[in-house]
Order: structure tokens, then sequence, then C-alpha cells
């Protein structure tokens, strides 16, 4: 079975400062893997995705995530936060099918994220 | 491009009552998948549905079922509606069965009274 674990349930950071938050993976064979986002009383919005290849993906709003396969991690990272990235951030794990892998998303409890001036 | 489309955006029911829900995907998508966002148990995936068929289903009662036409627009339905089925249920579209990306809908708010 895979699973997502996003350790902590808020994170605060200041205004320009970077902000990192955790996601840990557990998959059989290759992943991919995801981070969406969500506002209050709206969908997920797609931020980023590992597919394959280089580690360090970048995705919208200036956010990037590394995957780290040895820790089994996929930290999402931007190096100067803005008030208006306050929102709820989860991380999604999807196995390839032509590798037995479970044909859905599975997603972190999420973490809620608050920049604050 | 329009995006995925739910309808309608929020719904109050009485319990026992039943639902249906609608999801349009993006234009070219034939894959829909359906899922249930709680605070108690977060994001838990609950069918998808390609070429009008179900391939995938989660861990859900029977009361929970869905449908895909030939357009790709799906409705999913659940009856006997229980207090415990409040949540906002999103649905997700993808171009195939399996492809790495899928893309939410704003997602319908249910409420159960």
């Amino acid at each position: 079975a895979q699973s997502v674990a996003q350790p902590e349930d808020q994170v605060n950071v200041a205004e320009g400062n970077p902000l990192t938050v955790k996601c840990t993976y557990s998959v059989s064979g290759n992943p991919y893997l995801f981070w969406y986002v969500q506002y209050p009383n709206r969908g997920l919005q797609f931020l980023l995705k590992y597919i394959t290849g280089d580690n360090l993906v970048k995705g919208s709003y200036g956010f990037e995530a590394e995957f780290n396969k040895s820790q089994t991690s996929f930290h999402l990272k931007k190096p100067s936060a803005l008030v208006s990235d306050s929102a709820l951030y989860f991380c999604a794990v999807r196995a390839p099918i032509l590798t037995g892998g479970e044909n859905k998303l599975t997603f972190g409890t999420g973490t809620q994220l608050k920049v604050e001036l | 491009k329009a995006g995925v489309t739910q309808t309608p955006r929020y719904l109050i029911k009485t319990r026992g009552q039943q639902v249906t829900l609608s999801c349009s995907p993006i234009s070219g998508h034939r894959s829909v998948s359906w899922y249930q966002q709680t605070p108690g148990q977060g994001l838990q995936f609950l069918f998808e549905y390609f070429s009008e068929t179900q391939r995938n289903k989660g861990n859900f009662p029977g009361r929970f079922s869905g449908r895909q036409f030939s357009n790709s627009r799906s409705e999913m339905n659940v009856s006997t509606l229980e207090l415990g089925d409040s949540a906002l249920y999103l649905c997700a579209s993808s171009r195939v069965v399996g492809a790495p990306e899928a893309f939410f809908g704003q997602g319908t708010r249910l409420t159960v009274v």
C-alpha cells in the first residue's frame, strides 16, 4: 500500500523568510509525487510534480521541491515566503500502473502554512 | 481551456435523502476520479472512471456510486445520506487512466442535516 506523511500540521514563517513543508512517502517502485495547495472553500490547485529526471522540481508561484529517493522525501520549498502563500498544502503520491501501483492519488493529511508580516 | 467544472457548488440535504453530484472534465480528458475530503479523514479516493467504466474503487460503502457518460462527464450518487457524508467532494480530471497529472475542480460542499 502507498502512503504519505506530512509530519507538521502547521508551519509558521515570517514573510520574506524561506519556507519548507515536509513530506515523506512510501510506495512500491518509482513514485509520481505531487504538491497541491488549497485555499478556503476551494478545490486543490496543482503546484508541481516529480515524475522522473532532475531531483529538483520547479513549480508555480516560485515553489520548488526536492525529491530524495534514499530518504523517501519530497519537501516543498520557497526561498522567500509571501503572506498570500498562506494556505493548506497537500503532498500526494501515485505509483505507475505499469509497476503494479495503486491507480489513485494518496494524499497526506495536509500542512497549514501561515505566513505572517 | 476550461478547467474541471463541478456542480452544484453547495448542497444541503436531509438524512436519508439521496444526492447526485456532477463533474465535467477538462476537454480531451477521459478519466475522472472522485475524492471525499473531511476534517477527520482527510482526502480519500472514491472511484475512477474511464470510457464509461469504473476502473478503480476506494473503500466506501455501496451507497456511493458513480457513472460516466460518453462525453466523459461523470456523476456520483450517494443514497440514504448520513450525517457523516457531509464533506467536500472533489472531482479530478486526467487525460487517461494512470496519467500522472490530475487536475481538480472547485468541489461540491455537501452538508447533511
